[in-house]
């Protein structure tokens, strides 16, 4: 248990709908990442969020967006969905401390588009 | 642009023998690189990392060798046991350009008994 939260596990939802991906890092830690993992693809690095302000982007969609909460939780948002939006979505948090980006990684949300 | 790149999918290798499981990247600027392991259903786990200072760090049975003129590391793992059975991924991160982490393609080893 790397101690990294995401919820729901799995989503199904239709085009054209918008869902929101929730994640609680790590007990301590203050970075928030999204990344996303389709078929066949790497893990693709969406956005970053430290202490509750955007610190990196990414190849995040203008449909999606993120933020983050005074308690350190993050939320992804994602509109219009679309066919090509089914994916694993990671969220990972890492240690305020680290001056490397060595990562811990939520379960994830299995998101399908119908 | 794929900056981080694993070139094979998968790889089978038979239980006690070594596995080697290879990433190339393009950017020079990249100065640490990491190796994550993932199971079915659960996320990424860091297995072991390197800084571009060194060119080899061991952990156990886990080995990372780095090649900074080749742009090349590579994970080797001694010896493999079924339980390795899993998908590598690669990451790298470049510390003047925010410290992301970039991932490659993963490749996916299964250790035969």
């Amino acid at each position: 248990d790397s101690g990294v939260t995401q919820t729901p596990k799995h989503l199904i939802t239709a085009t054209g709908q918008r869902v929101t991906l929730r994640c609680s890092p790590r007990s301590g830690d203050l970075s928030v990442y999204w990344y996303q993992q389709s078929l066949d693809q790497g893990l693709q690095f969406l956005i970053q969020y430290y202490n509750g302000e955007e610190r990196a982007k990414g190849n995040i969609l203008e449909r999606f967006s993120a933020q983050q909460f005074p308690d350190l939780h993050s939320e992804l948002n994602l509109s219009s969905l679309e066919l090509g939006d089914s994916a694993l979505y990671f969220c990972a948090s890492s240690p305020p401390s680290a001056t490397n980006e060595k990562l811990f990684f939520g379960s994830g949300t299995q998101l399908s588009v119908l | 642009d794929q900056q981080v790149k694993q070139n094979s999918p998968s790889l089978s290798v038979q239980e006690g023998r070594i596995s080697i499981l290879n990433c190339d990247y393009t950017n020079s600027m990249f100065d640490y690189f990491l190796w994550y392991k993932k199971y079915p259903a659960e996320g990424p786990t860091f297995l072991i990392s390197i800084s571009s200072i060194k060119d080899k760090n061991e952990d156990g049975r886990f080995t990372v060798f780095l090649n900074k003129s080749a742009k090349h590391l590579s994970l080797h793992i001694v010896p493999s046991q079924p339980g390795d059975s899993a998908v590598y991924f690669c990451a790298a991160s470049a510390r003047n350009q925010g410290g992301k982490l970039i991932f490659g393609q993963g490749t996916e080893l299964s250790v035969k008994p």
